[in-house]
């Protein structure tokens, strides 16, 4: 069972905020996240191994509840260049496999 | 570094006509690679994992008959859709697994889309 994200979509002005959640049924060893734009592959953003770890890269961040089995995507000040579709991949332990999330399109207008 | 190529771009074939898909991982070697499938407006689903030297491990419900992979490398994985039929059409990716940090990170290819005729 792929884990479920929301929101599934979201529209946002450009400089706002957004948080993108990730919750999965399954006990988790990592947590990916990847942003897609339309007709490209997905592209790795970042992964958090542990739970309560938090993890940044200019103004996107993540966090991972192990106990949850959640993670969430936080995106600030939110750029043009962020648009596309979020998915989070979840890893249980020993195992390479990824399940993808059911995905998030983020749009951010002018 | 991590760069993952993928060949054709696009392919558009006649029914029952076999389809060849090109994975390459340019900067390093992979010993996993991954087959996904994605439909338009849906998530990616995993199809197979591919290991060099061994067979493929297939999903559940994914025919490993109609959907051959040879991982002849370790930077080169295939992947055959044979006798293609017009559900077949979907875009398909391939991913390159590396370890870092403890864990695997996967990088993809850019994708084939493939439109069965």
């Amino acid at each position: 069972q792929q884990p479920v994200q929301s929101p599934q979509a979201v529209i946002l002005r450009e400089g706002e905020d957004a948080v993108i959640n990730c919750s999965s049924s399954k006990a988790l060893y990592s947590v990916h996240w990847y942003r897609q734009k339309h007709g490209e592959a997905p592209v790795f953003l970042m992964i958090l191994l542990k739970g309560g770890e938090q993890k940044g890269h200019d103004k996107i961040s993540a966090s991972f509840n192990e106990k949850k089995q959640q993670s969430s995507l936080y995106l600030t000040a939110s750029q043009l260049s962020y648009s596309g579709t979020y998915f989070c991949g979840t890893e249980e332990r020993g195992n390479e496999k990824l399940t993808f999330g059911t995905g998030t399109r983020l749009t951010i207008i002018p | 570094g991590a760069v993952v190529s993928q060949h054709p771009s696009w392919v558009i074939c006649k029914s029952g006509t076999s389809v060849k898909i090109e994975c390459r991982s340019l900067d390093f070697q992979a010993t996993t690679m991954f087959w996904y499938r994605q439909f338009p407006k849906q998530s990616l689903m995993l199809m197979a994992t591919s290991n060099e030297g061994s067979k493929a491990t297939y999903e559940q419900g994914v025919e490993k008959d109609k959907f051959l992979i040879n991982h002849a490398s370790l930077t080169l994985s295939t992947l055959t859709v044979t006798s293609a039929h017009p559900e077949d059409s979907s875009f398909y990716i391939c991913s390159a697994s590396i370890r870092r940090q403890g864990s695997y990170e996967q990088y993809f290819g850019p994708g084939t889309r493939l439109t069965v005729t």
